[in-house]
C-alpha cells in the first residue's frame, strides 16, 4: 500500500522560529510536492521536486524553503516562522506523467503564535 | 495558466439524494483530470480520474466524465450516503515542460450529508 509520511500531525511555534516539515515516501517517486490548505483558497503549491537534490518554486514560495537530499525525502523550511504561515501542510508524490496519481500524506497543521 | 473552478459550497443534502458538484477548467493542452476527496482531519485521496475526452472515471458510486466540448468534468452520485461528508477538490494534471506534470486543484466543495 502506497505511503506518504509526515511526521508531525501537529505542531504550535513561536513567531520567529525556525520549522522543519519532513515528508517521507516508500513508493520510490520521482515528484515530491508540498502544498498550503487553508479556509477558502483551497490547495496552494509552495514547492516541487522532480529529483533529487532539484527544486522548483510553486505558487507562494516566499517565505519557505524546501530540501530534497534523498529521493524519498522531501523536507519544509520555514526559516523566521510568521503569524500568517500558520496553516494546514499537505505533502504529496507522484511518478512521472500527466495521467498519474499523487498520494497525499495526512498534513501537518501548523500553528504560530 | 491552467485553472480550476468548482461550484462554491457547502453543499447539504438529505441521505439518497442525488449530488452534483460542477468543475470546469483551462488549459493550453490536453490535461487530466481527477477528482479528490477530503474526509475530517485527513489528507486528499484520489476518487477518480480521466486522462482524455470522453474517458468516465468512476469509483464508490461516483462517476464523472471528461468533457472537452464543454471544458468541464462533474461529478456525480445517484444516492449519497452520510458517509459521503467530505470535501472535493477538482484537478487538471498537465505537461509543463521536459518531464514535469503540474497539477492545479479547485477551492474545493464541502458536502454534508444529513440522516
Amino acid at each position: 500500500d502506497v505511503k506518504v509520511t509526515q511526521s508531525s500531525r501537529y505542531l504550535v511555534k513561536r513567531t520567529g522560529e525556525k520549522v522543519f516539515l519532513e515528508c517521507v515516501q516508500d513508493m520510490d517517486h520521482e515528484n515530491m510536492f508540498w502544498y498550503r490548505q487553508d479556509p477558502g483558497l483551497g490547495l496552494r503549491l509552495i514547492y516541487f521536486s522532480y529529483d533529487v537534490k532539484m527544486k522548483e518554486k510553486g505558487d507562494i514560495p516566499e517565505g519557505y524553503s524546501v530540501s530534497r537530499e534523498k529521493k524519498e525525502r522531501f523536507s519544509l523550511i520555514l526559516e523566521s516562522a510568521s503569524t500568517n504561515q500558520t496553516s494546514m501542510y499537505l505533502c504529496a508524490s507522484s511518478s512521472g506523467g500527466s495521467g498519474n496519481t499523487i498520494y497525499f500524506g495526512e498534513g501537518s497543521w501548523l500553528t504560530v503564535v | 495558466g491552467d485553472s480550476v473552478t468548482q461550484m462554491e459550497g457547502p453543499v447539504t443534502l438529505s441521505e439518497e439524494a442525488f449530488l452534483t458538484i460542477n468543475c470546469t477548467y483551462t488549459a493550453t493542452g490536453y490535461p487530466s483530470l481527477f477528482w479528490y476527496v477530503q474526509y475530517p482531519g485527513e489528507g486528499l485521496q484520489l476518487l477518480l480520474k480521466a486522462t482524455k475526452a470522453d474517458d468516465k472515471g468512476s469509483n464508490k458510486g461516483f462517476e464523472a466524465t471528461y468533457r472537452k466540448e464543454t471544458t468541464s468534468f462533474h461529478l456525480e452520485k445517484g444516492s449519497v450516503q452520510v458517509s459521503d461528508s467530505a470535501v472535493y477538490f477538482c484537478a487538471l494534471s498537465e505537461w509543463s515542460g521536459g518531464s514535469n506534470y503540474k497539477l492545479t486543484f479547485g477551492k474545493g466543495t464541502l458536502l454534508t450529508v444529513n440522516p
